[in-house]
């Protein structure tokens, strides 16, 4: 049980265009998901938190702008990268928990290329 | 703020030596502490957790205990396996939602 599906699990796009990531929970359902970047060699950085129906919170320094979150259902969330450079290429993961307190499960993650 | 502190890898060691992962860390509060493993091409998995001082997790062979008066939550296994290889990561959890700050990662290898 608890599975969190990603898609796509890989995205190669062009600088200028919007990409969208999918986060589902499969078998639960996750009142609030987290998304974190994770740069080669290095450690997870949380960048947003979103409860279902409600707006996502966004940690220091990321642009809500840029990354748009929307945690429409129980089941799925959503990040936009829009207009995406070169410099956004990288690991983006997120992951699902059933309530405040409670363990967090993660996707696979999305390896995102902007070329 | 709150951190982690983790052992820099990469650690390559030799099928059942024993393995010992080191984990700091600071923060307000009374953090829950976590270490996770990232098998190749794999997503996150949670390998043990301990929700107060003194606690121990442990799950496959791994053992970890939370030391509050170190500020430490260090990884130990008795006997690796070359299925052990992969990225070990170390969190904490605070706030309201039990948002995860994360150590940078450790690569172990073991060899046959």
């Amino acid at each position: 049980g608890a599975v969190v599906s990603q898609h796509p699990s890989r995205v190669i796009c062009k600088s200028g265009t919007s990409v969208k990531i999918e986060c589902r929970s499969l078998d639960f359902q996750a009142t609030t998901m987290f998304w974190y970047r994770q740069f080669p060699k290095q450690s997870l950085m949380l960048m947003a938190t979103s409860n279902e129906g409600s707006k996502a919170t966004y940690e220091q320094g990321v642009e809500k702008d840029k990354f748009l979150i929307n945690h429409a259902s129980l089941t799925l969330s959503t990040l936009t990268v829009t207009s995406a450079h070169p410099e956004d290429s990288s690991f983006y993961i997120c992951s699902a928990s059933m309530g405040r307190g409670d363990e967090q499960y993660f996707g696979p993650g999305t390896r995102l290329t902007v070329t | 703020g709150n951190s982690v502190t983790q052992m820099e890898g990469p650690v390559t060691l030799s099928e059942e030596a024993f393995l010992t992962i080191n984990c700091t860390y600071t923060a307000t509060g009374y953090p829950s502490l976590f270490w996770y493993v990232q098998y190749p091409g794999e997503g996150l998995q949670l390998l043990l957790k301990a929700t107060k001082a003194d606690d121990k997790g442990s799950n496959k062979g791994f053992e970890a205990t939370y030391r509050k008066e170190t500020t430490s939550f260090h990884l130990e296994k008795g006997s690796v396996q070359v299925s052990d290889s992969a990225v070990y990561f170390c969190a904490l959890s605070w706030g309201s939602a039990r948002q995860l700050t994360f150590g940078s990662g450790t690569q172990l290898t073991v060899l046959p």
